[in-house]
């Protein structure tokens, strides 16, 4: 089992709808969570940071349930411009081998269409 | 403040050459990482940096493959002996040392072609 998974996608969504992402985390002990964007050619960019009462920001909304192991993000009113691909971004801390292990999820690639 | 600055943006070389890979993180920040991205393809772990720990070098496809940082400063990676499969885009991050809840910060990449 991969350390970090999300949906395959691709999503392709009109403009205005609601779209949801998951991701999963194989490592109980992982201690932050992030969600970034990377736009086609581009390097990823902080979208938001995940809480563990969950939080929002503007049109996007993150939530965590550790006890599943499970991290998700909501874009609601969908922009053109929020098409790209999103990353799920899991940090366990520190290992035996490291003092820091930052995981990168494959990504779902999010189209918002006309 | 400047951001991570990655150099160079592009390189194109024949297949056999060393190349090497430049990064300058944000200042402050101890924690410097390098991911390969290949086309369509998600990022690669390759090797962290931080402070003056040993590097964690699990992430390194094969021993062409190397990175120095002096101090918590720039570092540099250098690929030996390039493949075709080495064509990608060369990811720096670097974050701030002690909260395991700082992001990472992305440099804006090299693209390295191989012929």
């Amino acid at each position: 089992r991969k350390e970090v998974e999300q949906d395959p996608g691709p999503f392709n969504v009109p403009e205005g709808a609601t779209v949801a992402f998951n991701c999963t985390y194989s490592n109980s002990a992982s201690q932050s969570f992030f969600w970034y964007r990377q736009d086609c050619r581009k390097e990823p960019k902080l979208l938001m940071s995940v809480y563990s009462s969950g939080n929002e920001d503007g049109r996007f909304t993150a939530q965590l349930n550790r006890a599943s192991q499970y991290i998700s993000l909501l874009i609601r009113d969908s922009k053109l411009s929020d098409s790209a691909t999103y990353l799920c971004v899991v940090n366990i801390g520190p290992t035996k081998t490291s003092y820091d292990k930052v995981i990168f999820g494959p990504g779902t690639s999010l189209s918002v269409i006309p | 403040g400047a951001g991570v600055s990655q150099s160079p943006s592009n390189k194109v070389t024949e297949k056999g050459k060393d190349v090497e890979l430049r990064c300058d993180p944000i200042s402050g920040h101890t924690a410097l990482y390098w991911y390969r991205q290949r086309l369509g393809q998600g990022l690669e772990f390759l090797i962290y940096f931080q402070g003056n720990s040993a590097p964690d070098k699990s992430g390194l496809p094969s021993d062409r493959f190397s990175a120095e940082r002096t101090g918590e400063s720039v570092s540099t990676l250098t690929i030996q002996r390039t493949q075709q499969e080495d064509s990608a885009v060369y990811l720096c991050a670097s974050s701030r040392v002690g909260y395991s809840n700082q992001p990472q910060h992305f440099g804006d990449g090299t693209r390295l072609s191989i012929l």
